[in-house]
C-alpha cells in the first residue's frame, strides 16, 4: 500500500482566518514533506519532518506552521494567508534516510480569498 | 549548482505514437538519484521509477522505458504505443546522495497530451 492521504481536497479562506491541512500515511514512512505548488509549475519544497523532528525549512513565511504529531501525521497550520498563497499543497512520504523516493498524497486545493 | 532541465514544454502526440521526454540535469556529485514522476489532471503525483548514478543499465517497465546516460547527463523517458491515459504532466527529478533531508529538484515538467 503506497497511500498518502490528505484532508480536505479543497479548502477556501479568508486572509483573518486559521485552517489547518491534514496529511496520513501508514506505510512505516519516517520521513514526511510539504510542497507548494502553482499552477504549470513544479513543485516548490516547504518542510521536511524525518523521524518526527523538523529538518528543513525552506525560509517559509511564519503564516505556514507545521507540525509532526506522530510518524503517521503532519499537519500544516494556516493563519493570515494572502491571496498568492493559493496553490495546490501536496504532502509526501518517504523511508527513513535521503535515497528513498517519495510518495505523495492527492493534495489540498487551497483558495485565499 | 544543481539543475534539471526539460527543454519539452507540452507535447502533443496521437494514440498509439511512441514519444520519448527529454531530461538533461545537472550536478558536480558523482552520487545521486533521478526520479520520473507523473502528475494527471487530478492533481497526484505518481513515482515512476528511481536511478541511482552508478546504475546506468536501461529499464523497461510495460509501454514505459528509460534511458540513463551519465555521459550526456540525460535521463530520457519514452512511452511506447500512448494512450490517452498517458496524459499528463510528467516531472524528472534530481536528488543528491548527501543533500539534506532529501531535497528532490524538480525539472519544470513536460505536459503531454494524447489525443485518440
Amino acid at each position: 500500500d503506497t497511500e498518502v492521504t490528505q484532508t480536505p481536497k479543497h479548502l477556501v479562506m479568508g486572509m483573518t482566518n486559521k485552517k489547518s491541512l491534514k496529511c496520513e500515511q501508514h506505510m512505516g514512512h519516517r520521513a514526511m514533506y510539504w510542497y507548494k505548488q502553482k499552477a504549470k509549475k513544479p513543485p516548490e519544497l516547504m518542510f521536511v519532518y524525518s523521524y518526527e523532528k523538523l529538518s528543513i525549512n525552506e525560509s517559509v513565511p511564519s503564516r505556514f506552521s507545521p507540525e509532526c504529531p506522530n510518524s503517521s501525521l503532519l499537519n500544516l497550520h494556516l493563519h493570515a494567508l494572502q491571496p498568492e498563497d493559493s496553490a495546490l499543497y501536496l504532502c509526501a512520504s518517504s523511508q527513513g534516510g535521503t535515497t528513498y523516493e517519495q510518495y505523495f498524497g492527492p493534495g489540498t486545493r487551497l483558495t485565499v480569498t | 549548482a544543481q539543475k534539471v532541465t526539460q527543454a519539452q514544454t507540452e507535447i502533443s502526440v496521437v494514440e498509439k505514437e511512441d514519444v520519448t521526454l527529454d531530461c538533461v540535469y545537472e550536478t558536480r556529485d558523482t552520487t545521486y538519484y533521478l526520479f520520473w514522476y507523473k502528475q494527471p489532471p487530478s492533481g497526484e503525483l505518481v513515482f515512476l521509477i528511481r536511478r541511482n548514478s552508478f546504475d546506468e543499465q536501461n529499464e523497461i517497465s510495460g509501454r514505459y522505458s528509460w534511458n540513463f546516460q551519465k555521459s550526456t547527463s540525460s535521463f530520457n523517458f519514452t512511452i511506447t504505443a500512448s494512450q490517452v491515459v498517458d496524459s499528463a504532466v510528467y516531472f524528472c527529478a534530481l536528488r543528491l546522495i548527501y543533500n539534506q533531508g532529501g531535497k528532490l529538484i524538480f525539472g519544470q515538467g513536460t505536459e503531454l497530451s494524447v489525443k485518440p
